[in-house]
């Protein structure tokens, strides 16, 4: 298993400024990823966390807007840049183990409100 | 298309009662289905897996059935708790190279006394 700790738990943040979501895994992975989940909706895949290079992004979703950062296989940082009101919504970070990588194991959420 | 749909969307009932979730899938190659129990403000939990050639699992008082002839999986929850509502979450695994996860929109449960 994974205890993935996540923070900030929530933020009320003003439109045009950045926030930086942070996760730190209890033990070494080699998969971290991204999910956007907005009201009502099922999780959606920003982007897999690659150490050691750069992450890959899913359709719709652009570095720019979403840098990653992946410094070692125990840490994840994603930051939301030039928010909108439009990009209120939770962020979860996740890993996953066992057998063929199919047990996911989710960060607490962040609850992210633009302003 | 690789879809998960669930229902119903949302679900009240009283404290003590039985209730079952369902889960539709047209995930292709299927690897597994997990059920995740996602409280407000945390993440999702996992409560069961089933894989191809599994058809009931429990877990304590949830107990998830998997028909992959119909790809149809169902969550019942028996005896109902306060502590039971969340959104429960269906999660199909497809059996390619990155193993990509399939996410249901979920049902949002609410237990009351």
């Amino acid at each position: 298993s994974a205890v993935i700790s996540q923070k900030p738990s929530r933020d009320i943040c003003q439109r045009g400024t950045s926030l930086t979501i942070q996760c730190q895994v209890d033990s070494q992975v080699t998969m971290m990823f991204w999910y956007r989940q907005q009201p009502g909706q099922s999780l959606t895949l920003i982007a897999t966390a690659n150490q050691g290079s750069e992450a890959t992004y899913e359709s719709g979703f652009v570095i720019d807007k979403f840098p990653i950062s992946r410094p070692n296989l125990t840490f994840s940082t994603l930051t939301v840049s030039n928010m909108s009101p439009e990009d209120s919504s939770i962020y979860l970070c996740s890993t996953r183990t066992g057998t063929m990588n199919t047990e996911a194991f989710f960060g607490q959420g962040t609850r992210l409100t633009v302003v | 298309k690789n879809q998960v749909e669930q229902s119903p969307q949302s679900l009240i009932i009283l404290e003590g009662k039985n209730c079952t979730l369902q889960c539709n899938y047209t995930v292709s190659p299927f690897s597994n289905l997990r059920w995740y129990k996602q409280d407000t403000g945390r993440g999702p939990v996992s409560l069961t897996i089933m894989t191809f050639s599994e058809n009931t699992k429990s877990n304590g008082r949830y107990t998830a059935t998997l028909d992959a002839d119909t790809k149809q999986s169902s969550l019942h929850i028996t005896a109902s708790q306060l502590s039971d509502s969340a959104s429960y979450i269906c999660v199909v695994t497809r059996n390619s190279g990155n193993t990509p996860l399939v996410f249901g929109k979920g049902t949002r449960l609410s237990v009351i006394a």
